[in-house]
């Protein structure tokens, strides 16, 4: 149970275009989910937490007109890198709460972005 | 701020070789400590949830504990494919945001 997936695993696109990364929960609910942006040998920074039916909540320092996040069903949350620039290349990770356990976040397996 | 160090940085262990990985943090009203593991271009892999000190969770090979201050993963007799990077996080505050570590980065070669 509580499994994630991303689309598409992995993306190389032209500088000033657009990537859309679907996230969605296979076999549960979600009414929140979060994005995350991880760089060779760092951790993982949250960028922005997804509610189901409403707004992103962006973290300080994250660009909301530039990375849109749409939470439009309870198992789909979708990101879009809007105008990509070489330095938007990061592996995004999203993960996702179940209705019943509100505190764990289990994770996609990753979308590995390279902007050219 | 909320603050989580792991240590070491990475760690090369034999084949059999017990060892333990340490997150310490500092934070203000702790909601749960998680462990996960990564794998190399893979997304993490949930492993424990500590929620107060002196809590102790085991799966397989690897034991989870939790003090005021830090949070120990025993791996006993580790083989090869437990290696992978262990990352430690902090839940906090009322919007549930999760703070990790760096991750330790573990190899066991056989």
């Amino acid at each position: 149970g509580a499994v994630v997936s991303q689309h598409p695993s992995w993306v190389i696109c032209k500088s000033g275009t657009s990537v859309k990364i679907e996230c969605r929960s296979l076999d549960f609910q979600a009414t929140t989910m979060f994005w995350y942006r991880q760089f060779p040998k760092q951790s993982l920074m949250l960028m922005a937490t997804s509610n189901e039916g409403s707004k992103a909540t962006y973290e300080q320092g994250v660009e909301k007109d530039k990375f849109l996040i749409n939470h439009a069903s309870l198992t789909l949350s979708t990101l879009t890198v809007t105008s990509a620039h070489p330095e938007d290349s990061s592996f995004y990770i999203c993960s996702a709460r179940t209705l019943a356990d509100k505190e764990t976040q289990y994770f996609g397996p990753g979308t590995r972005l390279l902007v050219l | 701020e909320d603050q989580v160090t792991q240590s070491p940085e990475a760690l090369r262990l034999q084949e059999g070789e017990s060892s333990s990985l340490n997150c310490s943090y500092t934070v203000s009203g702790l909601r749960g400590l998680f462990w996960y593991r990564q794998d190399p271009g893979k997304g993490p892999e949930f492993l424990f949830t500590l929620y107060s000190a002196g809590e102790e969770k085991e799966k397989e090979r690897l034991k989870a504990t939790l003090t005021k201050k830090e949070s120990f993963l025993h791996i006993t007799a580790p083989k090869p494919e437990d290696s992978a990077t262990y990352l430690c996080a902090v839940l906090t505050g009322a919007n549930s945001k999760l703070t990790f570590g760096k991750g330790i980065t573990l190899s066991v070669r056989p």
